[in-house]
């Protein structure tokens, strides 16, 4: 099993539609979690972090559910300009081991 | 703003040569760095774990005396991609979080090498 995992996609949704994605996490020790949003041929920026509390921006809720071991990210109301993969990444042992999940690639469109 | 910047953001070469990309944390110092590699239409891979002062720890499969890692600095690390080749050309990414929990990691804004 992965250490982090994630649906590929890629989840095609009209703009206005609400959509969600979820990663799930082997190791119960894990710390620290964050959404990344990486558009094409560039970096990755951060998103959000996940708190234990579930935690809001805007349109973008992000969830920990550590009975389950995974996070959640809610888009609501989609835009064109959400068209991205979106990365997990968590932290375990500290902040030196960091786990990325493959990336949901999700493609709003009009 | 940035707060790690990676250098050169793009780079050809031929064949044979070698290649430095630089990674710098900006307003932090970071013990640790990682370094990734992406494809086209894949997932970043990451490729080795940078500590300042001492080896870096690299992932099964990618080899050592291929891409030398240097991090002599708490601000900077360096990933050489030696004797280049075709192969090598992808997209190249190092980030640094802030030596403390629940720090997120900051990206570079990448590399892309082009080996002819």
């Amino acid at each position: 099993r992965k250490e982090v995992e994630q649906d590929p996609g890629p989840f095609n949704v009209p703009e206005g539609a609400t959509v969600a994605f979820n990663c799930t996490y082997s190791n119960s020790a894990s710390q620290s979690f964050f959404w990344y949003r990486q558009d094409c041929r560039k970096e990755p920026k951060l998103l959000m972090s996940v708190y234990s509390s579930g935690n809001e921006d805007g349109r973008f809720t992000a969830q920990l559910n550590r009975a389950s071991q995974y996070i959640s990210l809610l888009i609501r109301d989609s835009k064109l300009s959400d068209s991205a993969t979106y990365l997990c990444v968590v932290f375990s042992g500290g902040y030196q081991k960091v786990t990325f999940g493959t990336g949901t690639k999700l493609q709003v469109i009009p | 703003g940035a707060v790690v910047s990676q250098h050169p953001s793009w780079v050809i070469c031929k064949s044979g040569t070698s290649v430095k990309i630089e990674c710098r944390s900006l307003d932090f110092q970071a013990t640790t760095m990682f370094w990734y590699r992406q494809f086209p239409k894949q997932s970043l891979m990451l490729m080795a774990t940078s500590n300042e002062g001492s080896k870096a720890t690299y992932e099964q499969g990618v080899e050592k005396d291929k891409f030398l890692i240097n991090h002599a600095s708490l601000t900077l690390s360096t990933l050489t991609v030696t004797s280049a080749h075709p192969e090598d050309s992808s997209f190249y990414i190092c980030s640094a979080s802030r030596d403390s929990a629940n720090s997120p990691l900051h990206f570079g804004n990448g590399t892309r090498l082009t080996v002819t």
